[in-house]
């Protein structure tokens, strides 16, 4: 079973920081995901990626198959970006996901 | 909206009762996943489908079970409910395996 871990757990930032969110796995995976939810709860996938960086908008996230971790990136951070922030990995039998702990973010302006 | 509906929004039960949440998937998606999270637990995998067929099994209780219809949509059955059911249960659907997953909007329990 693929063990995820993220870090920060929580973290307070101001408006336009540079934020940084880190993943690690155990096992290696075809690709990663990276997921957001919202106070409301829903959930949306942001990545999912095997390689490389892929960019959506203010939002990167690179990943290194090697040492088994990724990262996502939020520049000019805005307080919209406020909300948790999840990366997932297989491991869980076929395609079924396992779950970091969660980043919860919260952009001050 | 991801495209993939869940119902109910809410729903509120005794222990002892059993309930049935129902999932569509994207137009097009084949593959349906149930996921749980709790407060204490996070979120977990509990089964996924795959065009009808049962494809993996995650941390699924006896007491629960699920199907996915000829018309792709699933349902997930709890039963005997106890306090500890209580959760969010999403569904999320892919194109196939190993593609990108979107979710629902989730299907809040809570037993009382």
């Amino acid at each position: 079973k693929n063990e995820v871990e993220q870090s920060p757990q929580n973290l307070t930032a101001q408006e336009g920081e540079f934020i940084t969110i880190n993943c690690s796995y155990s096992v290696g995976i075809s690709a990663l995901h990276w997921l957001q939810q919202h106070p409301g709860g829903g959930i949306v996938s942001l990545f999912m990626l095997s390689s490389g960086k892929k960019k959506h908008g203010r939002l990167i996230a690179t990943i290194n198959i090697q040492e088994k971790h990724s990262s996502l990136h939020i520049t000019a951070s805005h307080p919209r970006d406020s909300a948790v922030y999840i990366c997932a990995a297989p491991g869980g039998g076929a395609d079924g996901l396992t779950f970091g702990k969660g980043t919860h973010l919260i952009i001050q302006p | 909206d991801s495209g993939v509906t869940q119902t109910p929004k809410h729903l509120i039960t005794a222990t002892g009762q059993r309930v049935t949440l129902r999932c569509s998937p994207r137009s097009g998606d084949l593959s349906v996943y149930w996921y749980q999270q709790s407060l204490d637990q996070g979120l977990q995998f509990l089964i996924q489908y795959y065009n009808g067929e049962e494809r993996a099994k995650g941390n699924i209780l006896e007491r629960f079970s699920a199907q996915q219809f000829p018309d792709l949509h699933s349902e997930l059955n709890l039963s005997s409910l106890e306090l500890g059911d209580s959760a969010l249960y999403f569904c999320a659907s892919s194109v196939g395996e190993r593609s990108e997953q979107y979710f629902g909007p989730g299907t809040r329990l809570t037993v009382t």
